[in-house]
């Protein structure tokens, strides 16, 4: 069975904090697909990042980061100097090959000023 | 447009009528998908469009729910004699290629109230 767990429900820091932001996985799968999106207030759903099973260098694209390591089933995001507009709702996902997506929880941050 | 719209946007109905969301997909994307979302809850995955292919409807919570493509472009997703727990954001998303790897577009819901 698939599953993703994002255990912080919600977060609260304030602004120029660093967060991480948990994801734990679970597939049977060797080969398979993560990723994050992120759902703004305005509800639309944004694509962060993508990552695949045999790639686990870590990624930095601005003040958002990732870590991926296989062997603890994690791919976590930490967002380095946070800022307002960070606010959202965060999911992981997982796309086990040839299958469909698997959505955690979410985390909820909230940045305060 | 360049993105994936959905219609309407917001649907209010009464329980036991049926209902139907409307999803166009970004052109040229092959892959269709619908999801659920209920009130501070994560995405339930709905059903899985690619191409001419059969679609993966495993993720359908009852016979209630249906949905097609037409032309592999529109999505229709229908509820027959809809309940108060189909209340919920029903989020459509496109994809391009094959393999359901590929990033996700998303549209920006239609929201359910079933009274």
């Amino acid at each position: 069975a698939q599953k993703v767990t994002q255990a912080q429900t919600e977060i609260s820091v304030v602004e120029k904090e660093d967060v991480t932001l948990d994801c734990v996985y679970e597939t049977r799968d060797t080969t398979y697909y993560l990723f994050w999106y992120k759902q703004p207030p305005s509800g639309e759903l944004v694509f962060l990042i993508r990552r695949n099973s045999f790639d686990e260098q870590n990624e930095i694209s601005g003040r958002y980061s990732w870590n991926f390591q296989k062997s603890t089933s994690s791919f976590n995001f930490t967002i380095t100097a946070s800022q307002v507009v960070d606010s959202a709702v965060y999911f992981c996902a997982l796309s086990p090959y040839g299958q469909n997506f698997v959505f955690g929880p979410g985390t909820r941050l909230s940045v305060l000023p | 447009g360049a993105g994936v719209s959905q219609s309407p946007s917001n649907k209010v109905t009464e329980k036991g009528k049926d209902v139907e969301l409307r999803c166009d997909p970004i052109s040229g994307h092959t892959a269709l998908y619908w999801y659920r979302q209920s009130l501070g809850q994560g995405l339930e995955f709905l059903i899985y469009f690619q191409g001419n292919s059969a679609p993966d409807k495993s993720g359908l919570p009852s016979d209630r729910f249906s949905a097609e493509r037409t032309g592999g472009s529109v999505s229709t997703l229908t509820i027959q004699r809809t309940q108060q727990e189909d209340s919920a954001v029903y989020l459509c998303a496109s994809s391009p290629g094959q393999g359901v790897w590929n990033e996700q577009f998303f549209g920006p819901g239609t929201r359910l109230t079933v009274l």
